[in-house]
């Protein structure tokens, strides 16, 4: 089974200052890995994703993720946040195709980001 | 370009009553489903289907059912609504092209009250 795990509920940076999601992950091969945003009252919108390549995957809004395969490790980054950062990330994980099944996508439980002005 | 359509976008129901929660796509992905938010718990995924006819299970199935008689549409239906299932729920698309690297599409999600 893969699942995905965001240790912080909530993440208070000031804006200006660089900010980190963290985001770990647990599944079988090689992993598909996803970084969504969702801001209040609104779906979610797909940021970045790591297939294979450089570990260094570089996203929409400025947005930024580091794959470690190591550390099963895939955390949400950017150089200097913004107020208009603020909403909740979610981090996704899937395995390589092996059936109809392979295309679910398990989330994370959701990281509030609230960038302080 | 809409993408994926979700309708009712907000939905009161008492306790037993019946709904159809409606998805549409026009993007011709094959791969469509179903997720509730709940706080505190992220998305879970209730049903999914990968093509026209071809329907699964997710992670929490019981009190929903879901057919897929077109490519477009993918309806969530609840037979006897419970205040367990007040959520918000979002249907989500994405390609199963190969080689497929799975990005999902999400409509904007529909908020259902149950009393």
């Amino acid at each position: 089974a893969q699942s995905v795990a965001q240790p912080e509920d909530q993440v208070n940076v000031a804006e200006g200052n660089p900010l980190t999601v963290k985001c770990t992950y647990s599944v079988s091969g090689n992993p598909y890995l996803f970084w969504y945003v969702q801001y209040p009252n609104r779906g979610l919108q797909f940021l970045l994703k790591y297939i294979t390549g450089d570990n260094l995957v570089k996203g929409s809004y400025g947005f930024e993720a580091e794959f470690n395969k190591s550390q099963t490790s895939f955390h949400l980054k950017k150089p200097s946040a913004l107020v208009s950062d603020s909403a909740l990330y979610f981090c996704a994980v899937r395995g390589e195709y092996s059936g109809a099944g392979s295309y679910q996508l398990t989330f994370g439980k959701g990281t509030k980001l609230s960038v302080i002005p | 370009n809409a993408g994926v359509t979700q309708t009712p976008k907000f939905q009161v129901l008492k306790t037993g009553q019946s709904m159809t929660l409606q998805c549409a796509q026009d993007m011709n992905h094959e791969y469509m489903s179903w997720y509730r938010q709940d706080p505190g718990m992220g998305l879970r995924l209730i049903h999914y289907s990968v093509g026209a006819g071809i329907t699964d299970q997710g992670e929490v199935p019981n009190g929903y059912n879901v057919s897929r008689s077109t490519t477009e549409d993918f309806p969530l239906r609840l037979l006897s609504a419970a205040p367990s299932q007040t959520s918000v729920y979002f249907c989500a698309s994405s390609s199963t092209g190969r080689p497929n690297t799975g990005e999902l599409f999400f409509g904007e999600g529909s908020r259902l009250t149950v009393l």
